[in-house]
């Protein structure tokens, strides 16, 4: 079945602009968590949708937000964007339950310049 | 917060060499990720392994939960093997949040 699926898969913005990202997960799965690579802080966690209802949160500021569909498909925002925001952005697909498999992207690479 | 320690941070390999990577963790976990992030930047699932031993070809892990810490064995390791391994936790209560280590930089060459 197919993979995780993230659009799109580079993106460059300039600062102040604002960029949306999409997942699609595995077909089934039902949580979408979202997590941030930097070189300098490795992978942190952003946030976590399940059923639509966002089931956990990361440490990061208001302009980083997200949403899930009613087709699990999820989109995370982020607003007046600053040059630390270059990362590499991946998202994670997992079936339901808690500490279940996660199945991650291909990942977004956001450059802001 | 939790420490999740990987080790060594870096390792070269000549190509047919075998290799320990380790993962020591602070707190309980509920669950534990190995993955194999590759040059594009994807992570690949190698294992999911919350306690006990699981092979996979030439890549084996195991996890000793109480002892809060995990191995990943690589055997007669291949250039293809080159990238980064990263361990990952599920907390106890953390949902499907994962805590990641720090990553083990393998370079394999001929």
């Amino acid at each position: 079945k197919a993979g995780v699926t993230q659009t799109p898969r580079y993106l460059i913005k300039t600062r102040g602009q604002q960029v949306t990202l999409s997942c699609s997960p595995i077909s089934g799965h039902r949580s979408v968590s979202w997590y941030q690579q930097t070189p300098g802080q490795g992978l942190q966690f952003l946030f976590e949708y399940f059923s639509e209802t966002q089931r956990n949160k990361g440490n990061f500021p208001g302009r980083f937000s997200g949403r899930q569909f009613s087709n699990s498909r999820s989109e995370m925002n982020v607003s007046t964007l600053e040059l630390g925001d270059s990362a590499l952005y991946l998202c994670a697909s997992s079936f339901a339950g808690r500490g279940t498999e996660a199945f991650f992207g291909q990942g977004t690479r956001l450059t802001v310049v | 917060g939790i420490q999740v320690e990987q080790s060594p941070p870096d390792l070269i390999l000549q190509e047919g060499a075998n290799s320990t990577l380790r993962c020591n963790f602070s707190d309980s976990v509920n669950n534990l990720q190995w993955f194999h992030q590759n040059p594009w930047g994807q992570l690949i699932n190698l294992f999911y392994i919350p306690s006990g031993t699981k092979q996979n070809g030439r890549l084996s892990a195991t996890t000793v939960a109480t002892e809060r810490y995990s191995l990943l064995y690589i055997s007669s390791s291949q250039t293809t093997d080159s990238g980064v391994y990263f361990c990952a936790l599920f907390l106890t209560g953390g949902g499907n949040k994962l805590t990641f280590g720090t990553g083990t930089q393998l370079k394999v060459e001929l």
